[in-house]
């Protein structure tokens, strides 16, 4: 079955610090894993994705297969980097399948 | 483009009723997708419709039911309401196609007492 865990349900850092959330999946084929943002008053939207290997507003991810993980991270922390973060999962190469999304987590720049 | 939209943005509904919720995707997409996401918690998928039929469904009861229109728009039907499907539906549209991303709604928030 397919499982995404964050296990940070808040995370709170300094402007200017690096920052990481945490993301593990279990699933037995190839995934395609995602992080989406929710900012305050604003729906849900992508933030990046790991085949496109691009850096969003400063923030990268890589697919860790071996440790089944896609932490999201970024040098130096924005207070506009305040929101709600959501990793999430879909069988790869598959148009119709589900996207399988964890509890989120809560990230608060403090400045 | 006006992206995904949904309503009624809010709604209140007492116990045992039933309520209809609906969501127009964005331009150009053609599969919509349906999330409930309770207080605190990540989406959880319900199902999603493509060409009119039910594709592929989570795990929630028969009371969850749906439909999609040939203009791709979708309803979203909740029967027999319990307190506990409180929560903000959320509405996602992509296109039929490999690595097509999702693209949400602002949802609309169900109260019921």
């Amino acid at each position: 079955a397919q499982r995404v865990t964050q296990p940070e349900k808040l995370l709170s850092v300094f402007k200017g610090a690096p920052v990481e959330l945490k993301c593990n999946y279990s699933y037995s084929g190839s995934p395609e894993l995602f992080w989406y943002v929710q900012y305050s008053r604003q729906r849900l939207q992508l933030l990046l994705r790991h085949i496109s290997r691009e850096s969003i507003k400063g923030f990268t991810a890589d697919l860790n297969k071996g440790e089944t993980s896609f932490h999201l991270k970024k040098p130096f922390a924005q207070e506009e980097d305040s929101a709600m973060y959501y990793c999430a999962l879909r069988a790869l190469k598959t148009s119709y399948d589900k996207v399988i999304f964890g509890p989120g987590t809560s990230l608060s720049v403090i400045p | 483009d006006a992206g995904v939209t949904q309503s009624p943005t809010h709604l209140i509904k007492t116990r045992g009723q039933q309520v209809t919720l609906r969501c127009s995707p964005k331009s150009g997409h053609d599969t919509v997708s349906w999330y409930q996401q309770a207080l605190g918690q990540g989406p959880q998928f319900i199902f999603q419709y493509y060409e009119e039929e039910e594709r592929q469904r989570g795990n929630f009861p028969d009371r969850f039911s749906g439909h999609q229109f040939p203009n791709y728009s979708s309803e979203l039907n909740v029967n027999a309401l319990l307190l506990g499907d409180s929560a903000l539906y959320l509405c996602a549209s992509s296109l039929d196609r490999v690595l097509s991303p999702l693209h949400f709604g602002n949802g609309t928030r169900l109260t019921v007492t």
